[in-house]
Formats: structure tokens, C-alpha cells, sequence
């Protein structure tokens, strides 16, 4: 069974400052995905990450795949209120009996107060 | 278009109980999943079919059932309900696998909630 460990599960932070959110696992995946979850909707994905070392940005939003594609991070500059919702990676299964399937992260909650 | 649609949002069962989360897309995505997600634990497979007449089991699948009969529709049964199957299920779809190209997306359900008490 592939684990994802996904840190911290919580960050609570003023308007204007940066945070860092990590996925780590000791399994390859072929690919990995960040997910965002707003209270009584479903995960929506935010980007798909695919090769080792790459580096994607969505705005104030910075996704790093791992050279070894077992880590992945998110960084979020100069936060804003409209970011706070539940953050989720989610890796796919580079091979075996894990191969194409999703594992999910535990999240992380991040309430960005104005 | 509607996208992913599950029913019903949210449920009450007492133990023992059994009942049929509805989900239906209108994308003729032929992949479709069933996750359900508790609190601090993230979303766990329970079951996935890979088109019309295809199942197979996912990561966490006792207690549940699921049935394939037509590309928009995969419904999850609970037979005999139990506590611990109290959580928030998510039905999915996505045009390939969750495995493959760049770019592609699962699109979510917005989720139904249950409660067994």
C-alpha cells in the first residue's frame, strides 16, 4: 500500500504571508496532483505534475514534483483570505498493484484570516 | 452540463440499515470511482469500474457494493450498515485513468453525507 504523508494538517496564517505545504512518501509515483476542497463540495484538482524536478505555477501558487517523484510541495505566496480551504495531494501509482490508482493525503486546512 | 451528480447529499441509517448512493455523469467518461473521505484521513478508493459491465475493488470495499450497467450511472450499495461507515462519499469520473497523461482531470461529485447511528 503506497502512503502519502501530507504536512502540516493545519496552518493558520495572517493575510500577506507565505506557507508551504509538503506531501511526502517513501513510493514513486508517475505523477502526482493537488487538489483543493471547498466545505461541502467536492476535491477540485488545481494541477498535475508529472516529470521529476518539475515546477508549475498557478499564479501566487508554486507546485515542485520531487526529482525522484516521491515528494511534492505546494507554496502559496502572500496568502489572501480567498485561499482558505482544505489542500489535498494526491499521488498516482507508478506501477504493481498500485498502478493508476489515486492516494490521497490526509490534507492540510488552511485558514488565511484577513 | 451538469458534471457529476450524486444523491442523495445527506442520510441518516440506523445499524443494520441499507441503502443506494445514486451517482450519474454526462461527460460518457467511461472511468468512475467511489471514494469516501473522514476526517484527517483524506479520500480513500472503494471501488472503480473502467467502463459498462467492469468493476473492481479499490483500497477499502468491504461493506459496500457497486454495479456498472450503463456508462453515466455507478451506484454504491450499503448492505447492513455500520458505524464506521459514517463518512462523506465522493463519486468521480475522468476520461482515463487517474494514471495517465498530463492534463487529465477527475472531475468530483459534491459529495453525499452519511451517518449511521
Amino acid at each position: 500500500t503506497q502512503l502519502l504523508e501530507q504536512s502540516p494538517q493545519f496552518l493558520s496564517i495572517q493575510e500577506g504571508e507565505n506557507l508551504t505545504v509538503y506531501c511526502n512518501s517513501s513510493s514513486v509515483f508517475s505523477s502526482l496532483q493537488w487538489y483543493r476542497q471547498e466545505p461541502g463540495e467536492g476535491p477540485v484538482l488545481l494541477v498535475t505534475v508529472v516529470t521529476g524536478g518539475e515546477v508549475k505555477k498557478l499564479k501566487r501558487l508554486t507546485f515542485q514534483f520531487g526529482d525522484a517523484r516521491k515528494d511534492s510541495s505546494l507554496h502559496i505566496t502572500a496568502a489572501q483570505p480567498g485561499d482558505t480551504g482544505l489542500y489535498l495531494c494526491a499521488g498516482v501509482g507508478a506501477g504493481g498493484t498500485s498502478y493508476g490508482k489515486l492516494t490521497f493525503g490526509q490534507g492540510t486546512i488552511l485558514t488565511v484570516h484577513p | 452540463n451538469a458534471g457529476v451528480t450524486q444523491t442523495p447529499k445527506f442520510r441518516i441509517l440506523k445499524i443494520g440499515q441499507s441503502m443506494t448512493l445514486q451517482c450519474t455523469q454526462d461527460m460518457n467518461h467511461n472511468y468512475m470511482y467511489w471514494y469516501r473521505q473522514d476526517p484527517g484521513m483524506g479520500l480513500k478508493l472503494i471501488y472503480y469500474s473502467v467502463g459498462a459491465g467492469i468493476t473492481d475493488k479499490g483500497e477499502v470495499p468491504n461493506g459496500y457494493n457497486v454495479s456498472r450497467s450503463t456508462t453515466e450511472d455507478f451506484p454504491l450499495r450499503l448492505e447492513l450498515a455500520a458505524p464506521s461507515q459514517t463518512s462523506v462519499y465522493f463519486c468521480a469520473s475522468s476520461a482515463q485513468p487517474g494514471h495517465t497523461v498530463r492534463g487529465n482531470t477527475i472531475y468530483f461529485g459534491e459529495g453525499s453525507w452519511l451517518t449511521v447511528v
